[in-house]
Order: structure tokens, then sequence, then C-alpha cells
């Protein structure tokens, strides 16, 4: 059965702290990774979607990239208002998004 | 403009109510979804509808009654609500499914309280 795994559950940075959000990942022939942003009280946001390893892709101040096992989202001297919980997703089959639990990502001014 | 918008935002009801809830997309997608967040965040999908006819039924209660009266409305039936029903309900949309190219839109939630 197709399974996707986010670590760190929690993470608390600093203004201007670089770091990287994981995603793991195992299914059965990858036919797209998605990442969302979610803030709180509202629905996922789209961000971004990779299809083959070594894909990468960027928007701002984050950068997601794909190996065949995992994904990683980098965020880049990151700002208060990028606080948010990031959802990682795979499909499976036509219609389907498997989600990860998310991380819970707060940047400390 | 909304995307996706749904109805009600927030409802609070006793258990075996029947309630529903409504959603409606601005996109001109053809397939739409009903996704159910837990209280530890997870989002799992319930139900999809391509052009109004029922592709994905994800082993949900037979309480939970989907109704698509066209392709830019998705309605969730509740019937006999427990206190495990208690969640975030997500409509979405997309093109086509998943497919290449294709991006799942979510409207703002749903947020149910049985009590």
């Amino acid at each position: 059965e197709d399974q996707v795994t986010q670590s760190p559950e929690a993470l608390r940075l600093q203004e201007g702290e670089s770091s990287s959000l994981n995603c793991s990942y195992t299914v059965s022939g990858l036919r797209g990774l998605f990442w969302y942003r979610q803030d709180p009280g509202k629905g996922p946001e789209f961000l971004f979607t990779l299809y083959s390893a070594g894909e990468e892709k960027e928007k701002e101040r984050l950068k997601a990239t794909l190996t065949k096992k995992e994904s990683f989202l980098h965020i880049t001297a990151p700002k208060p208002e990028d606080s948010a919980t990031y959802l990682c997703a795979v499909r499976q089959g036509a219609q389907k998004l498997v989600f990860g639990q998310g991380t819970r990502l707060t940047i400390n001014p | 403009d909304t995307a996706v918008s749904q109805t009600p935002k927030y409802l609070v009801t006793q258990m075996g109510n029947d309630k529903s809830i409504k959603c409606e997309q601005n996109l001109g997608h053809d397939t739409m979804y009903w996704y159910k967040q837990d209280s530890k965040k997870f989002l799992k999908i319930m139900f999809s509808y391509n052009n109004k006819e029922l592709i994905i039924n994800e082993t949900v209660p037979n309480r939970f009654s989907p109704k698509s009266p066209d392709k830019a409305h998705l309605n969730l039936h509740i019937n006999s609500l427990e206190l495990g029903d208690s969640a975030v309900y997500f409509c979405a949309s997309s093109e086509k499914g998943t497919g290449s190219g294709n991006t799942i839109y979510f409207g703002e939630g749903s947020w149910l309280t049985v009590v």
C-alpha cells in the first residue's frame, strides 16, 4: 500500500534560518508528488508537483526536490509568514492523493 | 472570486441528526472530491466524482452520501451523525483526476462538531 511519511512533525526556526522538510514515500510507480501549504483554519494551498527523480521546482523561498524515495522542501531564509503546515502527497491511481501527516513549521521573528 | 466554496464553514450538531455540506466550484473542472481531515491532521479521500459520475468511494460508512447535481456542485449528506464524524471536511476539484498537469484545488473546509 502506498505510504507517505513526513518529518519532522514540527519544526521551529528563527527568521532567516534555512532548513529542509522531508517527505518519504513508498509507491508502486510514482505518478506525481505534490506539496501543499495549509494555514490554520484554511484549506491546503497547492505549491508544487514533481514527477521524476532529479526534478526541482522553486517558488520564492521554497524549493522542492525529488529522489526515488523521498522529496525535500527546502526553505531558504524563511520569514514569519512562511509559518504553516506543509503537506506532502503522492498520486495513487487516476484520481486519489495519499497525504502525509504534515510538518508544522513555525518561524520566529 | 472563490474557486472552491463550501458551506457552512462551521457546523455544531447533536448525535443522531442529519446534516448536509454544500460545495461549488467555478473553475470549470470535471472532477470533484470530498476529503476528511481528522484530529491528527491526516487528509484522506472519501469520494470523487467525474462529471457527476461516482469514481471513488473510499470505504466510507453508508451514512455518508455524496450527491452531484451537475459537475460544478458536489454536496455531502450525512445521516445519523456520530461523535466520530467530528472532523474537517474539504471539498476539492481538478480538471480531470490528478493526471499530468492537473492540480487539486481545495476549499476552505467545513468544521463539523458532533456533540
